[in-house]
């Protein structure tokens, strides 16, 4: 079976552009986040959808960062503008929600983000 | 806001070595997960603990959830170098799908 795709694996980009991740969870999960890690402040859930809908995007640093679920098979987080600071690695991870808090969550490999 | 700290940060042993890494909180969990993640991939879950005081057994590894579900540890017997990697433990409030993670411990094993 497939796991969890992220789409690019690496970006580099000048501040002030945009940069779009994206996502595809594995088949049949329901519910899907999005975290990002650094060296100083570890692995950070950013937001997280359960059936296409976002649930709690309260670790949403700011403005400039929004995401996206439009069908169960895809999702996008977007830096606009980007900035240095936003250089980390990006995670998606979904998982299969049977209202018993308890399964694994599956992780993509991650996107490698550097902003100039 | 639930916040768990793990410990060591680092962890350097030599192959054949016993260890022991710990994740405690001050917040009451419903259950806690540990990853491990290698260099240029995502975590991976080795084991989920739900009841306080449980203890689970996964080869050479030894989880233990503690009594008050506040704090968790992992024990590796006889490391060896395919275990290096980061250890992650995250914990859930409720019934929650939202995980709450440590920083991890990063080991090495040196053959």
């Amino acid at each position: 079976d497939a796991g969890v795709i992220q789409s690019p694996r690496h970006e580099v980009t000048e501040m002030g552009q945009e940069v779009t991740l994206r996502c595809k969870p594995i088949s049949g999960h329901n519910s899907l986040f999005w975290y990002r890690q650094t060296m100083m402040r570890g692995l950070e859930l950013l937001i997280y959808f359960n059936n296409n809908v976002p649930i709690d995007d309260s670790g949403m640093p700011e403005d400039r960062f929004s995401a996206k679920m439009p069908n169960a098979s895809f999702s996008t987080l977007k830096i606009q503008p980007s900035e240095p600071r936003d250089s980390a690695v990006y995670f998606c991870a979904s998982s299969r929600d049977r209202g018993v808090g308890n399964q694994p969550q599956h992780f993509g490999d991650g996107t490698r983000l550097s902003i100039l | 806001t639930q916040l768990l700290e793990q410990s060591p940060q680092f962890l350097s042993i030599q192959e054949g070595e016993n260890l022991t890494v710990y994740c405690n909180s001050s917040s009451v969990f419903s259950s806690l997960q540990w990853y491990r993640q290698e260099p240029g991939e995502g975590p991976v879950l080795l084991v989920t603990v739900v009841t306080g005081g449980e203890v689970k057994k996964l080869k050479r590894l030894t989880f233990q959830f503690g009594d008050a579900r506040k704090d968790s540890s992992l024990h590796i017997t006889a490391a060896q170098p395919g275990d290096t990697g980061l250890y992650l433990c995250a914990g859930r409030g409720g019934g929650s799908e939202k995980l709450v993670f440590g920083k991890g411990t990063k080991l090495t094993v040196n053959p």
